[in-house]
């Protein structure tokens, strides 16, 4: 089936610096990838959509300016988080979407903001 | 809006055990539910899915049935394995997103 790869798995930042995520589609070209967020004890919660080439909508609550979402091409969409804080630290998984293809989600990845 | 309750974790079987894990929903209408599993170290992966009421999903020899009067769908299993091991997941879709419940992680033990 389709894969979408995740980088990095796991990854420790000191507060106040940024980090980057990132999620690819690897045999198919996504329109849409979504980028999901789980605190612990928690529903998986939706924190964007992006679509290649357009900005990202960010669902509500979500700071756009602290979760930059970029959607490069077809089968790359980077996550960064800005000035990451301990409050920061949770499971990222992102998801990758096209017609006739479903929906396919990445490993995930766990950020420990130190 | 809409939204998956399901059971807390973690659920701790013997091998070969029945399984159930309880999911209910609230939604508008009847929007295709679906259960996803995460192994260890994997990402998420569709389990099975039923797209309208009263359809039942299975895979792998799990099964859940599309519930409209009790606005369910239990995910069972009749005899779990050690590799049945993992966290299952819950959820509608609406449009093209997906709403999920907690999670439910599962321990078989042999």
């Amino acid at each position: 089936g389709a894969v979408v790869s995740q980088h990095p798995s796991r990854v420790i930042c000191k507060s106040g610096t940024s980090v980057k995520i990132e999620c690819r589609s690897l045999d198919f070209q996504a329109t849409t990838m979504f980028w999901y967020r789980q605190f612990p004890k928690q529903s998986l919660m939706l924190m964007a959509t992006s679509n290649e080439g357009s900005k990202a909508t960010y669902e509500q609550g979500v700071e756009k300016d602290k979760f930059l979402i970029n959607h490069a091409s077809l089968t790359l969409s980077t996550l960064t988080v800005t000035s990451a804080h301990p409050e920061d630290s949770s499971f990222y998984i992102c998801s990758a979407y096209t017609l006739g293809q479903g929906i396919y989600f990445g490993e995930g990845s766990w950020l420990t903001v130190v | 809006g809409d939204s998956v309750t399901q059971m807390e974790g973690p659920v701790t079987l013997s091998e070969e055990a029945f399984l159930t894990i309880n999911c209910t929903y609230t939604a508008t209408g009847y929007p295709p539910l679906f259960w996803y599993v995460q192994y260890p170290g994997e990402g998420l992966q569709l389990l099975l899915k039923a797209t309208k009421a009263d359809d039942k999903g299975s895979n792998k020899g799990f099964e859940a049935t599309y519930r409209k009067e009790t606005t369910s769908f239990h995910l069972e299993k009749g005899s779990v394995q050690v590799s049945d091991s993992a966290v299952y997941f819950c959820a509608l879709s609406r449009d093209d997103k997906i709403i999920f419940g907690k999670g439910t992680r599962l321990h078989i033990l042999p």
